[in-house]
């Protein structure tokens, strides 16, 4: 069966400083992968796509075969990143919206 | 432009009771509609996908139905509420090859 891993339930992290969210999958096959974020009072959103190979309010993400992970990152983290982030996998083309979450990973950026 | 509306937002019920959650959709036709949930310190799980009027997938085996009686309204439903229904559900709808779009969510407390 297919499942998201995000090891981190809380990432704090100081403003300027670089941001890492770690995101591993298990699929045999070609998965599509994104990065949903939901910030406070807000609802949750797509942030980015692997496919689309963009990077999107800093962050980018890699998609990695060899170690099946697709890991978030930012070199400069800013106060309104503090978000939670979640990971997710598609495993089929019939429809962009059947995904696999993670569990989230909280992020705080302090001043 | 299109939106989401999910109601209510929370909602506190006896176990045994009925349950009815509704979703709409507005400024688009014929979109993929999905009911999520999400467990407390877990991930989104899908619960069930419509492509279509009176289409419905079932993810996962549960005390929980859902119908679309119109194009662009998807009703969760359940005759007798568990303990376990509780948690946080999830609409969300999608054009086909484009990213999924959240409602408000809704909270529910089964006691």
């Amino acid at each position: 069966a297919q499942r998201v891993t995000q090891p981190e339930k809380l990432l704090s992290v100081f403003k300027g400083a670089p941001v890492e969210l770690k995101c591993n999958y298990s699929y045999s096959g070609s998965p599509e992968l994104f990065w949903y974020v939901q910030y406070s009072r807000q609802r949750l959103q797509l942030l980015l796509r692997h496919i689309s190979r963009e990077s999107i309010k800093g962050f980018t993400a890699d998609l990695n075969k060899g170690e099946t992970s697709f890991h978030l990152k930012k070199p400069f983290a800013q106060e309104e990143d503090s978000a939670m982030y979640y990971c997710a996998l598609s495993v089929t083309t019939d429809s962009w919206g059947k995904l696999q979450f993670g569990a989230g990973t909280q992020v705080v950026v302090t001043p | 432009s299109q939106t989401i509306h999910q109601w209510p937002a929370t909602l506190v019920q006896p176990v045994g009771s009925p349950l009815s959650l509704e979703c709409t959709v507005e400024g688009t036709s014929n979109p993929n509609l999905y009911w999520y949930r999400q467990a407390a310190g877990r991930g989104l799980q899908l619960l069930f996908y419509s492509v279509g009027i009176g289409q419905i997938s079932s993810e996962v085996p549960q005390n929980l139905s859902a119908s679309r009686p119109q194009d662009r309204q998807f009703i969760l439903s359940s005759k007798k509420l568990l303990l376990s229904d509780s948690g946080f559900y999830l609409c969300a709808w999608s054009v086909e090859g484009e990213k999924l779009f959240f409602g408000s969510g809704t909270q529910l407390s089964v006691l």
